[in-house]
C-alpha cells in the first residue's frame, strides 16, 4: 500500500521567499507529525495534528513557521521569509492513532530544503 | 526536558557478529520507546515499539529491551548482515505531549562482508 508521501522531494529557494511543503499521510491515519532533521542528527519535533486539530506546535522555531491540516488528511508546512538556517530535511510522519496509543510512526522520505 | 543519548555514535563489525546498540533517556515517564532504521535518502522505518509496561520486543533477528526505571534501552541484532548497515535511531514519547517523539542522534552501523 501507499506510504507517507511528501512533495517536493527537493526545494531550492532564495532567502526571503516563502515555501510550502506538502505531506500526504497514509489513508485512515489519525495523527500527522512534522519533524526537521539536520545532517548527522535525529529528527527534531515541530508540530503534530490529530485529525484537523493542531495538538502541539511547541517545536515550531518561530512565527515564520506554520502548519495546517484543514480536512484531517493532507498537511502543509509553510515557512515564510525563509532564512539560510531553515535549510534542512523536513520529514512528515503519520500514525493510526496518537503516540500514547502505541501506534508506530510511519515516515515519508522527506523534503530537502535548501535556502540560498 | 527529555534528552535521548545513543552510544556508540558509530559501529563497524564483520558479518555474522551479534551486536548491541544502546539508548538512554533522562525522563523515565514515557509511554513507549521506538527503534527506527534510517537508510540514506530514505525515510525512517519503524523496527520495534516497546510499550512502557513491556520489558522487550522481538522481530526476527532484532530484540529490543526496555528498563524504564533506569532510563535505558538496548537493541540487539543477531547474526548481522551487510544489509543491516544503516543508521539506527531510538525515540521516546511521553510527558504531556502525546505526539512528541524525542530522538537520539543515532548509531551508524556498518556491517562488512
Amino acid at each position: 500500500g501507499a506510504g507517507v508521501s511528501q512533495s517536493p522531494r527537493y526545494k531550492v529557494t532564495k532567502r526571503g521567499q516563502d515555501v510550502a511543503l506538502r505531506c500526504d499521510p497514509i489513508s485512515g491515519h489519525v495523527s500527522l507529525y512534522w519533524y526537521r532533521q539536520a545532517l548527522g542528527q535525529g529528527p527534531e519535533f515541530l508540530t503534530y495534528f490529530n485529525y484537523e486539530a493542531q495538538q502541539d506546535k511547541s517545536g515550531l522555531p518561530n512565527d515564520r513557521f506554520s502548519a495546517e491540516r484543514p480536512e484531517g488528511s493532507i498537511s502543509t508546512l509553510t515557512i515564510q521569509r525563509t532564512e539560510q538556517r531553515d535549510s534542512a530535511m523536513y520529514r512528515c510522519a503519520s500514525s493510526l492513532m496518537g503516540g500514547m496509543f502505541n501506534s508506530p510512526l510511519h515516515f515519508g522520505n522527506g523534503t530537502r530544503l535548501t535556502v540560498t | 526536558k527529555q534528552e535521548v543519548t545513543q552510544i556508540p555514535a558509530a559501529l563497524s563489525v564483520p558479518e555474522g557478529e551479534n551486536l548491541v546498540l544502546n539508548c538512554s533517556f533522562t525522563d523515565s515517564a514515557i509511554y513507549n520507546l521506538q527503534w527506527f532504521r534510517q537508510d540514506p535518502g530514505k525515510g525512517l522505518t519503524s523496527l520495534l515499539l516497546i510499550q512502557s509496561s513491556q520489558r522487550e520486543q522481538t522481530s526476527g533477528r532484532l530484540n529490543a529491551s526496555l528498563d524504564k526505571s533506569s532510563g535505558r534501552s538496548t537493541l540487539y541484532i543477531a547474526a548481522s548482515q551487510p544489509g543491516d548497515s544503516a543508521t539506527y535511531l531510538c525515540a521516546v514519547i511521553g510527558g504531556t505531549s502525546y505526539g512528541k517523539l524525542t530522538f537520539g542522534q543515532g548509531t551508524i552501523l556498518t556491517v562488512h562482508p
